[in-house]
């Protein structure tokens, strides 16, 4: 299995609809993060977790409310989403405290989510 | 805050041609790490290059290469012999030491031509 994987890859949704993102790495790392990418706009760090434990929440809307079961699974619950949250989801994961000094980010294929 | 900015939104060039793509980056650290990423149309982002802020080597990575210029704040991405599976969104991106919070430019859409 591939590094970070995503899926689904391509989801359409209502506005009142509730669905998940997911996300798994098989890269033994220990932090995992969600961004946004919108078009036309730089990648948005939304979520940030250490270790299963949320460290940075970007001020994202709590209609996205995430999800990190260990330290291998991340989840990005939708609900009540509006139009102008249509973009691609990424997620990545990265060691912590890694001997270069430096926790260089791997990143999942993403999931291109599309508001009704 | 940092800010990172990539002034070319498009560049186009034929296979086998040598291309250098453009950023600079404003930070008031010392310790920091810049990064390039591509994304093909599959979407995957893909790390291409890493460089640490105190070294003075430029890195090199095969066919890519980085011109880092710390004083004039430049991290510029060469790619020698291009293929047509370069063709991509590039993005520059800064990290400070310690930090994970990923600052990414805005990418510059690189075409290879055949």
């Amino acid at each position: 299995e591939t590094g970070v994987t995503q899926t689904p890859r391509h989801l359409v949704m209502g506005m009142t609809n509730k669905k998940s993102l997911k996300c798994e790495q098989h890269l033994g790392h220990n932090a995992m993060y969600w961004y946004k990418q919108s078009a036309k706009k730089p990648l948005e760090l939304m979520f940030v977790y250490n270790f299963k434990e949320q460290t940075e929440n970007n001020s994202v809307p709590s209609r996205f409310s995430p999800e990190c079961p260990n330290s291998s699974h991340l989840f990005l619950h939708l609900h009540t989403l509006q139009p102008e949250d249509s973009a691609l989801y990424l997620c990545a994961s990265s060691p912590l405290g890694a001997t270069s000094g430096v926790n260089t980010q791997y990143f999942g294929p993403g999931t291109r989510l599309t508001v009704l | 805050a940092q800010t990172v900015t990539q002034s070319q939104p498009e560049m186009s060039v034929q296979e086998a041609e040598t291309v250098t793509l453009s950023c600079t980056y404003d930070t008031s650290e010392n310790n920091y790490y810049l990064f390039w990423y591509k994304q093909p149309p599959s979407r995957q982002m893909i790390l291409v290059i890493r460089q640490e802020a105190y070294k003075q080597q430029n890195a090199t990575e095969n066919r890519f290469s980085v011109n880092f210029q710390k004083a004039a704040k430049s991290f510029s991405l060469k790619i020698s012999d291009s293929q047509l599976g370069d063709t991509a969104m590039y993005f520059c991106a800064f990290m400070k030491q310690g930090a994970q919070k990923l600052v990414f430019g805005q990418g510059t859409r690189l075409t290879i031509n055949p």
